[in-house]
């Protein structure tokens, strides 16, 4: 899992509660990303950031929003309004290096369970 | 639009058999392609990357993927399983894109391995 760290590693909630998805990296990485796992699925990709304040809608935004304050971090909040929240969240990111973005590395991942 | 397509949900090898997992690809232009593994509930680990260069690539613990330009494919290989290969494996392509843009990752849904002793 390298140097990306998410937590907490489980996460329960109550329906229509918002709830905020931690994803810190030390490996210096420019962009950052977060995908949604359902079994069967695949991985979705949810928002990604290439640089400080900016980000971009992935396939699936709907009902998610994060910040970019700090190159750092790159959290998620899932609003009431994403209506079947339930699933594996991972953050990835990737270097710049050399003009390109090539591999994506991945953090440890949160379950999130919202009854 | 860029898609990747894993036609088997599960294969199934005995250790010490070679094992392949098959993915093939979608995408506009050169495509970037990759493998990761993912045991369970963890986070994806990279496994090997085509960017460009030979078209079998090697990566970690003994796994090798060839990239197929005609049959736009990029199987995972691997000339001997091991029980501890038991695992769920992913494809992904992106575009090339401009230099220096976060390309969009597209994942496959996924294949799981089991290595049977």
């Amino acid at each position: 899992d390298g140097g990306i760290t998410q937590s907490p590693k489980y996460l329960f909630r109550k329906e229509g509660q918002n709830v905020t998805l931690s994803c810190e990296q030390n490996l210096n990485h420019d962009a950052m990303y977060w995908y949604r796992q359902d079994p069967g699925q695949g991985l979705r990709l949810i928002y990604y950031s290439q640089i400080v304040n900016d980000f971009q809608k992935g396939d699936i935004a709907e009902g998610y929003s994060v910040s970019r304050e700090k190159k750092e971090s790159f959290p998620l909040t899932v609003t009431s309004a994403q209506k079947n929240p339930t699933a594996f969240y991972l953050c990835a990111s990737s270097t710049t290096s050399g003009g390109y973005t090539y591999e994506q590395y991945f953090g440890p991942g949160t379950r999130l369970t919202v009854t | 639009a860029q898609s990747v397509a894993q036609p088997e949900d599960q294969v199934n090898v005995a250790e010490g058999n070679p094992l392949t997992v098959k993915c093939t690809y979608s995408v506009s232009g050169n495509p970037y392609l990759f493998w990761y593994v993912q045991y369970p509930n963890r986070g994806l680990q990279f496994l090997l990357k085509y960017i460009t260069g030979d078209n079998l690539v090697k990566g970690s613990y003994g796994f090798e993927a060839e990239f197929n330009k005609s049959q736009t494919s990029f199987h995972l290989k691997k000339p001997s399983a091991l029980v501890s290969d038991s695992a769920l494996y992913f494809c992904a392509v992106r575009d090339t894109g401009p230099r220096g843009s976060a390309r969009q990752l597209t994942f496959g849904s996924g294949t799981q391995l089991t290595v049977l002793p």
